[in-house]
C-alpha cells in the first residue's frame, strides 16, 4: 500500500462545479503539499500546510492531522483548472524535505 | 525572479550514450532536489542535495546515476550509459528552506532509444 494515496485517480466536471479531490497518508507528516502539473508538463506548488486550511482565489486546501488526511477543493471550476492534482507529504522528523507523493488525480473540466 | 532553469528541455539519445541534465537553482534557495517522473511510477526523488552536499542518494536508481552540485548555482545529473528504460521527465526542484515550498524548473524530457 502505497503512503500517500489519492482520490479519485480521474475526475470529470462541468464548467462551474464544485471539486474535490482527497488524500490520504499513513505516516506522520510535519507537512503537505498540493502541487499542479499541467499537460505542458511544468510542475507549481499550490500550498504547503500543516493544520487547518488555505485559501487561495478559489482553491481552498485543508487538512486534518488526526485522520491524516488532506482534501483540495476547486469552486467555480474552469477549464484552465484541467491539469493533475498532485499530493505530497514531507515525513514528520525528516532531516530534510524529502516529499513522498501520491499518484495523481488527472482532472477535466468541460466548458 | 528568474524560477529554477533546467536545460535542456527534450533530450533524444541513443542507447550506450552519456547524457548530461543540467540544472540552475533559485539564487538562494539553499536545497536541491532531482526528481523522476514516470508514467508507472509517478514522481520519485533521486537526490537531494542541501548546501552543495549531497544528504540523501537512496533513490538514484542504479550506479550508471551519479549528480553533482559544484556551487550554490548549478548541478548536474548524469547517467552513463544510458538505457531505454531511464526513459522519463527529470525534474530538478529548489527550496529556500527544508520547510519551504520546492519550486520546480520545467523539466527535462528524455527519451533513449
Amino acid at each position: 500500500k502505497n503512503e500517500v494515496e489519492q482520490s479519485p485517480q480521474n475526475l470529470t466536471a462541468q464548467e462551474g462545479e464544485f471539486i474535490t479531490i482527497n488524500c490520504s497518508y499513513s505516516v506522520g507528516i510535519s507537512a503537505l503539499h498540493w502541487l499542479q502539473q499541467h499537460p505542458g508538463g511544468g510542475i507549481v506548488s499550490l500550498f504547503m500546510l500543516s493544520s487547518g486550511k488555505k485559501k487561495h482565489g478559489r482553491l481552498i486546501a485543508t487538512i486534518n492531522i488526526q485522520e491524516k488526511h488532506s482534501s483540495l477543493h476547486i469552486t467555480a471550476s474552469h477549464p484552465r483548472d484541467s491539469a493533475v492534482y498532485i499530493c505530497a507529504v514531507l515525513a514528520g522528523g525528516t532531516s530534510y524535505g524529502k516529499l513522498t507523493f501520491g499518484q495523481g488525480t488527472i482532472l477535466t473540466v468541460h466548458p | 525572479d528568474a524560477g529554477v532553469i533546467q536545460s535542456p528541455r527534450h533530450e533524444v539519445t541513443e542507447m550506450g550514450q552519456e547524457v548530461t541534465l543540467r540544472c540552475k537553482p533559485i539564487s538562494g534557495h539553499n536545497s536541491l532536489f532531482w526528481y523522476r517522473q514516470t508514467m508507472m511510477r509517478g514522481l520519485e526523488l533521486l537526490i537531494y542535495f542541501n548546501n552543495n552536499v549531497p544528504i540523501d542518494d537512496s533513490g538514484m536508481p542504479e550506479d550508471r546515476f551519479s549528480a553533482k552540485m559544484p556551487n550554490a548555482s548549478f548541478s548536474t545529473l548524469k547517467i552513463q550509459p544510458s538505457e531505454p528504460r531511464d526513459s522519463a521527465v527529470y525534474f530538478c526542484a529548489s527550496s529556500q528552506e527544508r520547510h519551504q515550498p520546492q519550486h520546480f524548473g520545467d523539466g527535462t524530457r528524455l527519451s533513449i532509444l
